[in-house]
């Protein structure tokens, strides 16, 4: 069975606080890994499209890396904003490119 | 605003209804998705069409039945549903085939089943 973990479940913090957290996925058959933010009552937005082991994506204070030899990713923060605050996802793909599997995210609260 | 209609907001309905959800894009994606979220869970991919034909049913009891009319719209057919159905139920889209690219999301319909 096919699992993708994310740890934290969740995580409080301080605005101007610096955070990060781990999305662990099969590295076999990997074909993609996507980071999304989901705020409540909202639909999930896409972040990053992580492809290439060694990948680092950057938007704004949000960045994220990749080891699809060990099966992992991080999602930093740098700053946290209290808007900051939201489900982060992440959600891996496999060769197929249509089987999805979703971590079950962590929940960031911010505290201004 | 997400690009990716998805009505009703909220159903009720009771285990004999028949009710149908719709999902509706505009942006020329051609693969589409139904998913199904419990409170505190992940997404549970339920099915995926990519150029208005099935490609995955991941085991989903009968009572559930989709349908891809066209291009834009995706429906989720509902019948005779158990109150354990009650969740939230996600559709989604992304360009065509196999690609890499993220998936757009609608804001979902929350499902209760008396």
């Amino acid at each position: 069975i096919l699992n993708v973990e994310q740890s934290p479940q969740s995580l409080h913090v301080q605005e101007g606080d610096s955070t990060n957290f781990t999305c662990s996925f099969p590295s076999s058959n990997f074909y993609a890994l996507h980071w999304y933010r989901w705020e409540t009552a909202k639909s999930p937005e896409a972040l990053f499209v992580m492809t290439l082991n060694g990948d680092e994506k950057k938007k704004g204070r949000i960045s994220a890396t990749l080891n699809t030899k060990e099966g992992y990713s991080y999602l930093y923060i740098k700053g946290s904003q209290p808007e900051d605050s939201a489900t982060y996802l992440c959600q891996y793909r496999d060769t197929g490119g249509f089987k999805t599997i979703f971590g079950a995210g962590t929940r960031l609260f911010v505290k201004a | 605003d997400t690009e990716v209609t998805q009505t009703p907001k909220h159903l009720v309905m009771g285990m004999t209804n028949k009710k149908s959800l719709k999902c509706e894009q505009h942006m020329g994606h051609r693969a589409m998705y139904w998913y199904k979220q419990k409170a505190k869970k992940p997404p549970e991919l339920m099915f995926v069409y990519s150029y208005e034909k099935l490609s995955i049913n991941e085991s989903v009891p009968s009572r559930f039945s989709p349908e891809c009319p066209n291009s834009s719209l995706l429906n989720l057919h509902l019948h005779a549903l158990q109150p354990e159905d009650s969740a939230l139920y996600l559709c989604a889209s992304s360009p065509g085939g196999a690609s890499n690219q993220p998936q757009h999301f609608g804001d979902g319909t929350r499902l209760s089943i008396l």
